[in-house]
């Protein structure tokens, strides 16, 4: 079982309003990612995480800001929410680069609905 | 480019029954192969990785093969039971690659049937 929380789990808020999703784990793991998911649809990466005060844009743009101030803690803010911005949204993390195999854990995922 | 492609989209079996999902993959160099399953409304959970150098891995009801040769996986799925409904989700990533560099296929939607 996986040490990643995501919330909200669920959330409807209007347009232009700022929102922020959380993402906690408590495996240690200096890699955090997050994911961005249409039903139906394959996961796009919207940013990353090396470590503490590391960040990166992903392969989808988006108008979404991280942070990384503590290991654990890997909160994903939008300014202005838009409705093309509805969306499941998922947070992981693992332990080193996933290209050696390592398990990526993900969290249970933030399903936003912008009206 | 690079990509991943699975088959069926959708599949409906009944319980009990066995069944194989397909992966193709465009990846290249590759570095590691996972299957993952994703239940309805939740994060996806990981059931297997395969190295270049795998060509099966089992856990528990599901087993996965590996063809580097011709870029293709399996995952099939034995004895079948209800809690199996969910979608499959192949991942690739490629050798060396910087973070984050994995490429997702659009999964199968199995729907187990009583």
């Amino acid at each position: 079982e996986a040490d990643i929380y995501q919330t909200p789990r669920y959330l409807v808020i209007g347009t232009g309003k700022k929102i922020t999703l959380e993402c906690s784990q408590t495996m240690g793991h200096d890699k955090m990612y997050w994911y961005q998911q249409d039903p139906g649809m394959e996961l796009h990466l919207i940013h990353y995480s090396y470590g503490v005060n590391s960040t990166e844009k992903g392969d989808l743009s988006s108008e979404s800001t991280v942070s990384r101030i503590r290991t654990e803690h890997f909160p994903l803010t939008l300014e202005s929410a838009r409705p093309s911005h509805t969306s499941q949204y998922l947070c992981a993390s693992s332990e080193a680069e996933e290209s050696s195999g390592n398990t990526i854990y993900f969290g249970e995922g933030s399903w936003l609905t912008v009206v | 480019k690079n990509q991943v492609e699975q088959s069926p989209q959708s599949l409906i079996i009944l319980e009990g029954k066995n069944c194989t999902l397909q992966c193709n993959y465009t990846v290249s160099p590759f570095s590691n192969l996972r299957w993952y399953k994703q239940d309805t409304g939740r994060g996806p959970v990981s059931l297997t990785i395969m190295t270049f150098s795998e060509n099966t891995k089992s856990n528990r009801r599901y087993t996965a093969t590996l063809d580097a040769d011709t870029k293709q996986s399996s995952l099939h799925i034995t004895a079948s039971q209800l809690s199996d409904s969910a979608s499959y989700i192949c991942v690739v990533s490629d050798r060396g690659s910087t973070l984050g560099r994995l490429y997702f296929g659009r999964g199968t939607q199995l729907t187990v049937w009583p």
